[in-house]
């Protein structure tokens, strides 16, 4: 149980476009979702922290026009890159949690995101 | 706020040797903490995790790690090592009512000799 997937796993695609990375929590309902980047070779950051029905929470520094996060179902997470730069390429992890007092986070595969 | 240090950055084991992943953290209470572990473009597997009680957690893969509140670390064990075993570890801590955030160290990179 508890399975997280995303997709796609790796992504190419030219600067200037948008792309978009999906998130599902496949055998339970997440009320809330989390979006990390790691770049190489080094930790976790949290991006930003989205719970179903409601507007995402950012990080600081984290420009939330440039990365658009929905949650709009208990299973279903998206991230978009707008207006994607090299800058952008980086490793996309995704995590999923059920609301209560202590709660593991259950994490995805991770995206691997290239902007030429 | 909370921070994770694992002082470690490079780990090299021979196979069959022990092992110690050394994790410490900076809470004004009691946390709760995570070992993961992450191989090469993949995600993160969840080792083991403390919450309350017990100190000495188990956890997968022949892993335990010891919750030390006097020393602040929640230090990751595994008496043999297999070859297996090499790959990225890290020690995550949650604050209780923190909304499930959690803050992540830098990692361990473990390298298992054979």
């Amino acid at each position: 149980g508890a399975v997280v997937s995303q997709h796609p796993s790796r992504v190419i695609c030219k600067s200037g476009t948008s792309v978009k990375i999906e998130c599902r929590s496949l055998d339970f309902q997440a009320t809330t979702m989390f979006w990390y980047r790691q770049f190489p070779k080094q930790s976790l950051m949290l991006m930003a922290t989205s719970n179903e029905g409601s507007k995402a929470t950012y990080e600081q520094g984290v420009e939330k026009d440039k990365f658009l996060i929905n949650h709009a179902s208990l299973t279903l997470s998206t991230l978009t890159v707008t207006s994607a730069h090299p800058e952008d390429s980086s490793f996309y992890i995704c995590s999923a949690s059920v609301r209560g007092t202590v709660n593991e986070q259950f994490f995805g595969p991770g995206t691997r995101l290239t902007v030429l | 706020a909370q921070s994770v240090t694992q002082p470690d950055i490079h780990i090299t084991v021979s196979e069959g040797a022990s092992l110690e992943l050394r994790c410490n953290y900076s809470y004004g209470a009691t946390p709760y903490l995570f070992w993961y572990v992450q191989s090469p473009g993949q995600g993160l597997q969840l080792l083991l995790k403390y919450f309350s009680g017990d100190t000495l957690v188990q956890g997968i893969k022949g892993f335990e790690a010891e919750f030390k509140r006097s020393q602040s670390s929640f230090n990751l064990r595994k008496p043999s090592v297999h070859w297996s075993d090499a790959a990225e570890y890290f020690c995550a801590v949650g604050a209780w009512g923190g909304g499930n955030k959690l803050t992540f160290g830098t990692g361990t990179q473990l390298k298992v000799e054979l």
